[in-house]
């Protein structure tokens, strides 16, 4: 069974702080994504990876950067932590293309920032 | 854009009653369709997909989902529901064009009465 570990499930932080969530995947898959989940938003992609060292700006990538240094770790960065960016971070990798391939999601690692 | 509509935010339903959660998404090309499941403390996982061939597709516990290309539609249903069906619905959407994006509906909440 696919496993997709998020480093961490709360965090808090302080505004301004610079802020590492890291995700793992056991399973060789090429695609790893980060969602942020808000109430009645659904999910949203900040950033996607299709191999490694690639990177693809999703849809609110703002405020954020990623690294893909090796095929089974994709971490989230955000360089200087904001209240508005207190919400909950999904993880996920698929196998080759997504337009086929089913997404495995990791737990979420709630963050607040205060 | 893609962006994908689900109609109703809060579902409440009594145990054994039937269920239909409405999707609607916005692009017309070749479109692959999923339904995620997230029940309450877990994280999301595939409920049903549908890439080609017969329209109606089945699903795990008893969920089933009926393609409609005409009206950009993808409703999740279930004849009788039961007090574990309790949870977030979210319909996504791929579309080739726009690699490997997938783009989530905003969710639906279904409470189910026991």
């Amino acid at each position: 069974d696919v496993k997709v570990t998020q480093s961490s499930r709360y965090l808090v932080k302080r505004t301004g702080e610079k802020v590492f969530l890291e995700c793992v995947q056991d399973m060789d898959h090429e695609n790893m994504f980060w969602y942020r989940q808000d109430p009645g938003l659904g999910l949203r992609l900040i950033y996607f990876s299709y191999d490694v060292k690639m990177k693809e700006k999703g849809d609110i990538p703002e405020g954020y950067s990623v690294s893909r240094e090796k095929k089974e770790r994709f971490s989230l960065i955000l360089e200087s932590a904001s209240t508005n960016q207190t919400s909950m971070y999904l993880c996920a990798s698929g196998q080759g293309s997504s337009y086929n391939s089913p997404l495995h999601f990791g737990n979420g690692t709630r963050l607040t920032v205060t | 854009a893609q962006s994908v509509s689900q109609h109703n935010h809060h579902v409440i339903l009594s145990e054994a009653a039937s269920l239909e959660l409405g999707c609607n998404y916005s692009y017309g090309g070749t479109v692959n369709l999923f339904w995620y499941v997230q029940y309450p403390g877990q994280h999301l996982q595939l409920l049903l997909k549908y890439f080609s061939g017969d329209p109606l597709v089945k699903g795990i516990k008893g969920f089933e989902a009926e393609f409609i290309k005409s009206k950009f539609s993808f409703n999740l249903r279930k004849p009788s529901v039961q007090w574990s069906d309790t949870a977030e619905y979210f319909c996504a959407v791929n579309a080739v064009e726009y690699g490997n994006k997938l783009v989530f509906g905003a969710g639906t909440i279904l409470r189910v009465k026991s």
